[in-house]
């Protein structure tokens, strides 16, 4: 059973644009839902995290949207630049983070010049 | 460094060989984990250590697999037998310390390749 799932698996989208990638999960005792950036040859790194007790978080071109009752959380890239072409994962965890964490499948994002 | 170091970086072994990855976490981070990367199929738990605590070892694959964790800090994952399904990017990950925020920080991740 997959507790976190991921869409769109890949996603092209032009420099300038908006990329969104979206996840789901099934365990509601999740409470800390990070998302981490990977470029080719190198390990994940953390992007940005939410906990559910806000419904958006923004840190510069990168914003969390979180809506508890669908259970349900996105990233989206405002203004995507070819520098953000990398793999995105979500995740979530229990304990505020303490707990591991459950990792989606990951979308591969290309931003086309 | 100040990061999670991993090695080798690269190895490529013949099935039925057994085969060690190394990390090295960051000073001071008390949790460890091991993921598996397969091209298309994401980040797979493989064991996690805390502390002086038993390892959670539910995402080990087969019994061919084991980790362990020497003075609660490098860790050792160990794949024995090694199959071609085995193939993959190894990644191991720290997180603790004063500062705990619940972030992982991967290592650049061991490529093994099982001909």
């Amino acid at each position: 059973q997959q507790q976190v799932k991921q869409s769109p698996q890949s996603l092209i989208v032009q420099k300038g644009g908006i990329s969104i990638i979206n996840c789901a999960y099934e365990n509601t005792a999740f409470d800390y839902f990070p998302w981490y950036q990977q470029f080719p040859g190198k390990g994940p790194a953390l992007l940005i995290a939410i906990r559910p007790d806000v419904s958006e978080k923004k840190e510069g071109r990168f914003t969390i949207s979180f809506n508890k009752s669908a259970k349900q959380f996105s990233l989206h890239i405002m203004d995507s630049q070819p520098g953000d072409s990398a793999t995105y994962f979500c995740a979530a965890s229990k304990g505020g983070g303490a707990d591991g964490l459950t990792f989606g499948k990951g979308t591969h994002l290309i931003i086309q010049p | 460094g100040a990061g999670v170091s991993q090695s080798p970086s690269n190895k490529v072994t013949e099935k039925g060989k057994d085969v060690e990855l190394r990390c090295d976490p960051i000073s001071g981070h008390t949790a460890l984990y091991w993921y598996r990367q397969s091209l298309g199929q994401g980040l797979e738990f493989l064991i996690y250590f805390q502390g002086n605590s038993a390892p959670d070892k539910s995402g080990l694959p087969s019994d061919r697999f084991s980790a362990e964790r020497t003075g609660g800090s490098v860790s050792t994952l160990t794949i024995q037998r090694t199959q071609q399904e085995d193939s993959a990017v190894y990644l191991c990950a720290s997180r603790g310390g004063r500062t705990n925020t619940g972030e992982l920080f991967f290592g650049e991740g061991s490529r093994l390749t099982v001909l």
